[in-house]
């Protein structure tokens, strides 16, 4: 079984200043995590992927991921927001050739 | 990168109409498609998995006579809406996985469709 959290529905940020999105998961066995970013009217687009490597995971626009096992956790941070950032962003768990679990959405607010 | 091309990405018609929706993996192979729904300010749910030259696999509570999946070749997937009502008008997202790269791939996902059923 497989579940995922994302702790914040709604994020505000001023622009250039850091983003922390959190996302918190469970998964009985060792899993595969990504964070997808939605902007309106719009399908997913990956931003990075954690599958077993390294823990400190690089991604698209300057954001990144680290997957901490003792905390069960894979937050998503970008040290500057920039206006374009601001989207729906989803957390989502997985393994193997399984369907995937989405986390319920972080709506991302960038303040001018 | 990988790329899924989804169309229409509107489509507005009348009660009663059948929808045709399709989802091509433009650069890769994908053996599995996936179909969800989306409803406004929510997250994505899945309706089926799209296993080509098999029948699809639906989630609890999706109707299979009503919602239609064909996935005849390794880059294509329909979902065709039978007889649409306007409970049916919503976001239909497909997404993809390239087979050939082994286990633990991620979903590569269309541009969605928003079909509104008047």
């Amino acid at each position: 079984a497989q579940s995922v959290t994302q702790l914040d529905s709604h994020v505000s940020v001023s622009e250039g200043t850091p983003v922390l999105l959190r996302c918190n998961y469970s998964s009985s066995y060792s899993p595969s995590l990504f964070w997808y970013v939605q902007h309106p009217n719009k399908g997913l687009q990956l931003l990075l992927k954690y599958t077993s490597a390294a823990t400190l995971v690089k991604g698209i626009n300057g954001f990144e991921a680290e997957f901490k096992k003792s905390e069960t956790s894979f937050h998503l941070t970008k040290p500057s927001a920039h206006m374009s950032d601001a989207a729906e962003y989803f957390c989502v768990v997985g393994r193997g050739y399984q369907k995937v679990t989405f986390g319920t959405g972080t709506k991302l607010q960038v303040i001018p | 990168g990988a790329v899924v091309s989804q169309h229409p990405s509107r489509v507005i018609c009348k009660s009663g109409t059948s929808v045709k929706i399709e989802c091509r993996s433009l650069d890769f192979q994908a053996t599995t498609m996936f179909w969800y729904r989306q409803f406004p300010k929510q997250s994505l749910m899945l309706m089926a998995t799209s296993n080509e030259g098999s029948k699809a696999t639906y989630e609890q509570g999706v109707e299979k006579d009503k919602f239609l999946i064909n996935h005849a070749s390794l880059t294509l997937s329909t979902l065709t809406v039978t007889s649409a009502h306007p409970e049916d008008s919503s976001f239909y997202i497909c997404s993809a996985r390239d087979g050939g790269s082994g286990a633990n791939q991620p979903q590569h996902f269309g541009d969605g469709t928003r079909l509104s059923i008047l």
